[in-house]
């Protein structure tokens, strides 16, 4: 399996542009978890999904951001619009639920840089 | 609520030398436990894992045990090599839920 793929790798926007990551969960997996990782913040939860049904969004910031999962193979990030502070690698993990323990794949991340 | 609580690095050893990284965590039930780790340009990986109290995780020559009477899940190694190099997470899942709180990471840097 090609593990968990995340598009682009690299992104530079201005300010008040939008932005939309994307994520490719391994096959057969039923969660998908978005995590943005800064110096000041770590690791942070933004937001997870079971069978493409929202979760938990409860660490989506604010409403610029939203996320979208429309078929068990995508999902998307997007914020709109876009500000410095949002600068961060954004990472993508998904999970299967019939493993014994909760061990969630990460894929190699996408970072933003919004001037 | 739950969280955890990591050692602050950078951590900076020589080759073959010890490791600890301390981690303690709050919460509520029983939760698993997880040291995750991330090299340079990439995302976490699983390093170990334990599932329960006085379990010890164990993978490429880390371990960590899980105790309950002191809350902590120190992950330790005999003798680090420069691969080793890399940020490792300590983490905790939330009884009933998917999710995954994790500490602020340590940064590990192992000289030749």
């Amino acid at each position: 399996d090609a593990g968990v793929i995340q598009s682009p790798r690299h992104e530079v926007t201005e300010m008040g542009q939008e932005v939309t990551l994307r994520c490719k969960p391994i096959s057969g997996h039923d969660y998908l978890f978005w995590y943005r990782q800064t110096m000041m913040r770590g690791l942070e939860l933004l937001i997870y999904f079971n069978n493409n049904v929202p979760i938990d969004d409860s660490g989506m910031p604010e409403d610029r951001f939203s996320a979208k999962m429309p078929n068990a193979s995508f999902s998307t990030l997007k914020i709109q619009p876009s500000e410095p502070r949002d600068s961060a690698v954004y990472f993508c993990a998904s999970s299967f639920v019939d493993r014994p323990y909760n061990e969630q794949f990460f894929g190699p991340g996408t970072r933003l840089t919004v001037l | 609520g739950n969280s955890v609580t990591q050692m602050e690095g950078p951590v900076t050893l020589s080759e073959e030398a010890f490791l600890t990284i301390n981690c303690t965590y709050t919460a509520t039930g029983y939760p698993s436990l997880f040291w995750y780790v991330q090299y340079p340009g990439e995302g976490l990986q699983l390093l170990l894992k334990a599932t329960k109290a006085d379990d010890k995780g164990s993978n490429k020559g880390f371990e960590a045990t899980y105790r309950k009477e002191t809350t902590s899940f120190h992950l330790e190694k005999g003798s680090v090599q420069v691969s080793d190099s890399a940020v490792y997470f300590c983490a905790l899942d939330h009884t009933g839920r998917r999710a995954l709180t994790f500490g602020s990471g340590t940064r590990l840097q192992v000289q030749p």
